[in-house]
């Protein structure tokens, strides 16, 4: 398998623009986790889905983002409108119950705000 | 709410010695514990997953050990070299309640072991 694959890996935008990014988990994985990651405040759970149920949002950090998980493939993570401080690393993780516990990561995506 | 702690923040090492990173959590009612490195621009790789039942997992060079009644783990990697330097970070997922699955990570000890 490919891993957990993040798109785009790097993205600039100005404020006030909608921002999207996506994941596509491992096959068969159950759960699928969206981490920021920044400086100040090292990583942080966004939202996490299992089976394609958002089960935990507590972490999302406004109204101005939102998470989806159309089908067990691909989810997106959305940020609308987009601010300076949204500047960090977006990951995205999988996690196969049937399969062992242990969680894999995507190679994030870096987001800059200007 | 959980909390985990990693100790030190940062730690410089010339090569060959073993080392040890200490981490700490509050909430004792954890599924299991996970440590893993991140090199710099990279995403996290798992290193050593730690299941609530188990005292200690091995893997080559590296040794983590749990104890979850006092809530804490340690890494011990051997004869370190300077492939080793990362940042490693250590996170605890939680068991039970309407927060299965969620995991509580560190701030990380950010390691350089120098030839």
């Amino acid at each position: 398998d490919a891993g957990v694959i993040q798109s785009p890996r790097h993205e600039v935008t100005e404020m006030g623009q909608e921002v999207t990014l996506r994941c596509k988990p491992i096959s068969g994985h159950d759960y699928l986790f969206w981490y920021r990651q920044t400086m100040m405040r090292g990583l942080e759970l966004l939202i996490y889905f299992n089976n394609n149920v958002p089960i935990d949002d507590s972490g999302m950090p406004e109204d101005r983002f939102s998470a989806k998980m159309p089908n067990a493939s691909f989810s997106t993570l959305k940020i609308q409108p987009s601010e300076p401080r949204d500047s960090a690393v977006y990951f995205c993780a999988s996690i196969g119950t049937a399969i062992g516990n242990t969680i894999y990561f995507g190679e994030g995506s870096w987001l800059t705000v200007v | 709410k959980q909390e985990v702690t990693q100790i030190p923040a940062a730690l410089s090492v010339p090569e060959g010695e073993n080392l040890v990173l200490n981490c700490s959590f509050t909430d004792s009612a954890i599924y299991n514990l996970q440590w893993f490195r991140q090199d710099p621009g990279k995403g996290l790789t798992s290193l050593l997953l730690i299941q609530s039942s188990q005292r200690e997992q091995t893997s080559g060079r590296l040794n983590a050990s749990l104890d979850k009644s006092s809530g804490r783990s340690t890494l011990y990697i051997a004869a370190s070299q300077p492939g080793d330097s990362a940042t490693y970070l250590c996170a605890v997922r939680r068991a039970g309640g309407t927060s299965y699955g969620k995991l509580t990570f560190g701030q990380g000890t950010i390691l350089t072991v120098h030839p």
